[in-house]
Protein backbone atom coordinates (compact mmCIF):
# COMPACT_ATOMS: atom_id res chain seq x y z
CA UNK A 1 0.00 0.00 0.00
CA UNK A 2 1.24 3.61 -1.01
CA UNK A 3 1.64 5.94 1.70
CA UNK A 4 2.44 9.79 1.71
CA UNK A 5 2.90 11.85 4.31
CA UNK A 6 3.71 15.61 4.31
CA UNK A 7 5.80 17.80 6.88
CA UNK A 8 6.80 21.26 7.12
CA UNK A 9 5.81 24.37 9.04
CA UNK A 10 2.78 25.39 9.28
CA UNK A 11 3.01 29.08 9.84
CA UNK A 12 5.41 30.77 6.80
CA UNK A 13 5.83 34.23 7.35
CA UNK A 14 5.28 37.17 4.09
CA UNK A 15 7.67 37.42 1.41
CA UNK A 16 9.40 34.22 2.62
CA UNK A 17 10.17 30.59 1.07
CA UNK A 18 7.67 27.73 2.17
CA UNK A 19 9.13 24.55 2.53
CA UNK A 20 7.39 20.94 2.65
CA UNK A 21 8.70 17.57 2.44
CA UNK A 22 6.30 14.18 1.22
CA UNK A 23 8.08 11.01 2.60
CA UNK A 24 6.61 8.14 0.64
CA UNK A 25 6.54 4.45 1.41
CA UNK A 26 5.67 1.59 -0.28
CA UNK A 27 6.40 2.95 -3.62
CA UNK A 28 9.96 4.42 -4.94
CA UNK A 29 10.62 8.32 -6.08
CA UNK A 30 12.49 6.52 -8.62
CA UNK A 31 9.69 4.41 -10.30
CA UNK A 32 9.07 5.69 -13.92
CA UNK A 33 5.84 6.49 -15.24
CA UNK A 34 5.20 8.26 -11.93
CA UNK A 35 4.07 12.10 -11.53
CA UNK A 36 5.58 12.62 -7.61
CA UNK A 37 3.29 15.60 -6.95
CA UNK A 38 2.31 18.80 -5.23
CA UNK A 39 -1.60 19.54 -5.17
CA UNK A 40 -2.63 22.77 -2.68
CA UNK A 41 -6.44 24.24 -1.69
CA UNK A 42 -6.92 27.08 0.02
CA UNK A 43 -9.67 26.88 3.06
CA UNK A 44 -12.92 26.76 1.59
CA UNK A 45 -12.11 26.76 -2.30
CA UNK A 46 -11.17 24.23 -4.96
CA UNK A 47 -7.74 22.54 -5.86
CA UNK A 48 -4.62 23.96 -7.88
CA UNK A 49 -2.13 21.88 -9.04
CA UNK A 50 1.15 22.91 -8.43
CA UNK A 51 4.04 20.51 -10.04
CA UNK A 52 5.85 17.51 -10.51
CA UNK A 53 9.08 15.63 -10.69
CA UNK A 54 8.96 13.05 -12.64
CA UNK A 55 11.29 10.23 -14.21
CA UNK A 56 14.96 11.64 -13.85
CA UNK A 57 14.55 14.57 -12.50
CA UNK A 58 12.35 16.33 -14.75
CA UNK A 59 9.90 19.01 -13.53
CA UNK A 60 6.44 20.64 -14.70
CA UNK A 61 4.74 23.03 -13.18
CA UNK A 62 1.60 25.36 -12.80
CA UNK A 63 2.21 28.21 -15.11
CA UNK A 64 0.84 30.49 -12.46
CA UNK A 65 3.78 29.79 -10.32
CA UNK A 66 6.71 28.55 -12.19
CA UNK A 67 9.17 31.42 -11.41
CA UNK A 68 8.46 30.42 -7.72
CA UNK A 69 8.39 26.74 -7.48
CA UNK A 70 11.25 24.49 -7.19
CA UNK A 71 10.53 20.42 -6.58
CA UNK A 72 13.09 18.19 -5.43
CA UNK A 73 13.50 14.35 -4.73
CA UNK A 74 16.05 12.88 -1.94
CA UNK A 75 16.38 9.03 -3.27
CA UNK A 76 18.21 7.90 -0.61
CA UNK A 77 15.67 9.13 2.04
CA UNK A 78 12.83 8.35 -0.90
CA UNK A 79 11.61 12.02 -0.36
CA UNK A 80 10.29 14.82 -2.16
CA UNK A 81 9.95 18.46 -1.28
CA UNK A 82 8.39 21.63 -2.28
CA UNK A 83 9.98 25.28 -2.11
CA UNK A 84 7.72 28.14 -2.75
CA UNK A 85 9.10 31.51 -2.91
CA UNK A 86 7.99 35.03 -1.91
CA UNK A 87 4.74 33.82 -0.42
CA UNK A 88 1.46 36.25 0.78
CA UNK A 89 -1.72 35.51 2.30
CA UNK A 90 -2.99 33.97 -1.04
CA UNK A 91 -0.58 31.22 -0.76
CA UNK A 92 -2.44 30.29 2.34
CA UNK A 93 -3.61 26.51 1.97
CA UNK A 94 -3.96 23.04 2.44
CA UNK A 95 -1.23 21.13 0.69
CA UNK A 96 -1.48 17.95 -0.62
CA UNK A 97 1.52 15.61 -1.96
CA UNK A 98 0.46 12.80 -4.21
CA UNK A 99 1.21 10.22 -6.67
CA UNK A 100 0.53 11.02 -10.27
CA UNK A 101 0.22 7.72 -12.39
CA UNK A 102 0.48 8.05 -15.94
CA UNK A 103 -2.93 8.54 -18.00
CA UNK A 104 -1.35 6.75 -21.14
CA UNK A 105 -0.88 10.41 -22.29
CA UNK A 106 2.64 11.80 -21.84
CA UNK A 107 3.15 13.96 -19.17
CA UNK A 108 -0.57 14.35 -18.27
CA UNK A 109 -1.03 11.80 -14.43
CA UNK A 110 -4.31 11.48 -12.87
CA UNK A 111 -3.74 11.11 -8.84
CA UNK A 112 -4.46 7.22 -7.47
CA UNK A 113 -2.68 8.04 -4.15
CA UNK A 114 -2.66 11.27 -1.77
CA UNK A 115 -1.25 12.32 1.49
CA UNK A 116 -3.51 13.84 4.21
CA UNK A 117 -2.66 17.29 3.64
CA UNK A 118 -0.97 19.88 5.66
CA UNK A 119 -2.20 23.34 6.31
CA UNK A 120 0.36 26.33 5.72
CA UNK A 121 -1.04 29.64 6.93
CA UNK A 122 1.29 32.85 5.55
CA UNK A 123 0.48 35.52 8.30
CA UNK A 124 3.24 37.59 10.52
CA UNK B 1 -5.19 29.74 -19.17
CA UNK B 2 -7.24 26.58 -20.04
CA UNK B 3 -10.60 26.47 -17.72
CA UNK B 4 -13.04 23.21 -16.79
CA UNK B 5 -16.23 24.06 -16.04
CA UNK B 6 -18.57 22.45 -13.21
CA UNK B 7 -22.16 23.51 -12.01
CA UNK B 8 -21.15 24.70 -8.70
CA UNK B 9 -23.92 22.42 -6.89
CA UNK B 10 -26.51 19.38 -7.85
CA UNK B 11 -28.73 18.63 -5.37
CA UNK B 12 -30.48 14.71 -5.65
CA UNK B 13 -32.61 12.35 -2.98
CA UNK B 14 -31.56 9.37 -1.71
CA UNK B 15 -31.69 6.85 -4.32
CA UNK B 16 -31.88 9.11 -7.54
CA UNK B 17 -29.34 9.45 -9.67
CA UNK B 18 -26.65 12.55 -9.73
CA UNK B 19 -24.94 14.10 -13.30
CA UNK B 20 -22.31 16.01 -12.47
CA UNK B 21 -20.85 17.78 -15.78
CA UNK B 22 -17.26 19.23 -16.62
CA UNK B 23 -16.61 20.77 -19.88
CA UNK B 24 -13.90 21.76 -21.37
CA UNK B 25 -12.52 22.66 -25.44
CA UNK B 26 -9.65 20.20 -24.83
CA UNK B 27 -11.45 17.15 -23.89
CA UNK B 28 -12.60 15.21 -27.35
CA UNK B 29 -8.57 14.80 -27.22
CA UNK B 30 -7.86 14.66 -23.18
CA UNK B 31 -8.76 12.30 -20.69
CA UNK B 32 -11.27 12.76 -17.67
CA UNK B 33 -10.44 12.38 -14.26
CA UNK B 34 -12.86 12.75 -11.09
CA UNK B 35 -12.48 12.48 -7.80
CA UNK B 36 -14.53 12.93 -4.17
CA UNK B 37 -13.79 15.21 -1.68
CA UNK B 38 -15.29 14.63 2.06
CA UNK B 39 -14.85 17.37 4.71
CA UNK B 40 -11.63 17.59 5.92
CA UNK B 41 -10.13 14.55 3.55
CA UNK B 42 -7.95 13.98 0.77
CA UNK B 43 -9.27 13.90 -2.50
CA UNK B 44 -10.21 10.22 -3.88
CA UNK B 45 -10.03 9.20 -7.17
CA UNK B 46 -13.45 7.35 -8.57
CA UNK B 47 -13.13 7.86 -11.99
CA UNK B 48 -10.01 7.93 -14.00
CA UNK B 49 -9.89 7.73 -18.60
CA UNK B 50 -13.13 8.88 -18.62
CA UNK B 51 -15.28 6.15 -17.80
CA UNK B 52 -12.56 3.47 -15.56
CA UNK B 53 -13.97 2.78 -12.10
CA UNK B 54 -10.20 2.26 -9.82
CA UNK B 55 -10.52 -0.78 -8.06
CA UNK B 56 -12.70 -0.83 -4.65
CA UNK B 57 -14.87 2.23 -6.36
CA UNK B 58 -18.99 1.34 -6.21
CA UNK B 59 -20.63 0.46 -9.13
CA UNK B 60 -22.86 3.49 -8.94
CA UNK B 61 -20.06 5.59 -9.89
CA UNK B 62 -19.85 5.77 -13.76
CA UNK B 63 -18.00 8.23 -15.75
CA UNK B 64 -18.69 9.10 -19.77
CA UNK B 65 -17.55 11.44 -22.13
CA UNK B 66 -18.92 13.11 -25.17
CA UNK B 67 -17.66 16.20 -27.37
CA UNK B 68 -16.40 18.50 -25.00
CA UNK B 69 -17.87 17.04 -21.72
CA UNK B 70 -17.50 14.76 -19.42
CA UNK B 71 -20.06 13.41 -17.04
CA UNK B 72 -19.86 11.50 -13.46
CA UNK B 73 -23.07 9.92 -12.86
CA UNK B 74 -23.73 8.40 -9.80
CA UNK B 75 -26.75 5.99 -9.54
CA UNK B 76 -28.89 5.00 -6.43
CA UNK B 77 -27.45 7.58 -4.48
CA UNK B 78 -26.69 7.21 -1.24
CA UNK B 79 -26.15 9.39 2.16
CA UNK B 80 -22.29 8.78 2.02
CA UNK B 81 -21.90 9.79 -1.54
CA UNK B 82 -22.76 13.56 0.04
CA UNK B 83 -19.28 15.16 -0.51
CA UNK B 84 -17.46 18.20 -3.09
CA UNK B 85 -16.33 16.36 -6.55
CA UNK B 86 -13.27 17.82 -9.11
CA UNK B 87 -13.02 16.81 -12.26
CA UNK B 88 -9.37 17.24 -13.94
CA UNK B 89 -7.94 17.35 -17.31
CA UNK B 90 -5.37 18.72 -19.62
CA UNK B 91 -5.33 21.30 -22.41
CA UNK B 92 -4.68 20.02 -26.09
CA UNK B 93 -1.06 19.92 -26.14
CA UNK B 94 -0.25 19.79 -22.52
CA UNK B 95 1.10 22.77 -21.82
CA UNK B 96 -1.05 22.89 -18.53
CA UNK B 97 -0.81 18.87 -18.08
CA UNK B 98 -2.90 18.86 -14.58
CA UNK B 99 -6.14 21.57 -14.73
CA UNK B 100 -9.19 20.75 -11.90
CA UNK B 101 -12.60 21.92 -12.26
CA UNK B 102 -14.11 24.51 -9.87
CA UNK B 103 -15.71 21.57 -8.06
CA UNK B 104 -19.28 20.85 -7.64
CA UNK B 105 -20.99 20.10 -4.09
CA UNK B 106 -23.49 17.34 -4.37
CA UNK B 107 -25.98 17.50 -1.73
CA UNK B 108 -28.05 14.66 -0.49
CA UNK B 109 -31.62 15.98 -0.12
Amino acid sequence: QVQLQESGPGLVKPSETLSLTCTVSGDSVSSGDVYWSWIRQPPGKGLEWIGYIYYGGSTNHNPSLKSRVTISKDTSQNQFSLKLTSVTAADTAVYYCARGHESGYHLIPYFDYWGQGTLVTVSS
Amino acid sequence: SYELTQPPSVSVSPGQTATITCSGDALPKQFGFWYQQKPGQAPLLVIKKDNVRPSGIPERFSGSSSGTTVTLTISGVQAEDEADYYCQSADNNASEPVVFGGGTKLTVL
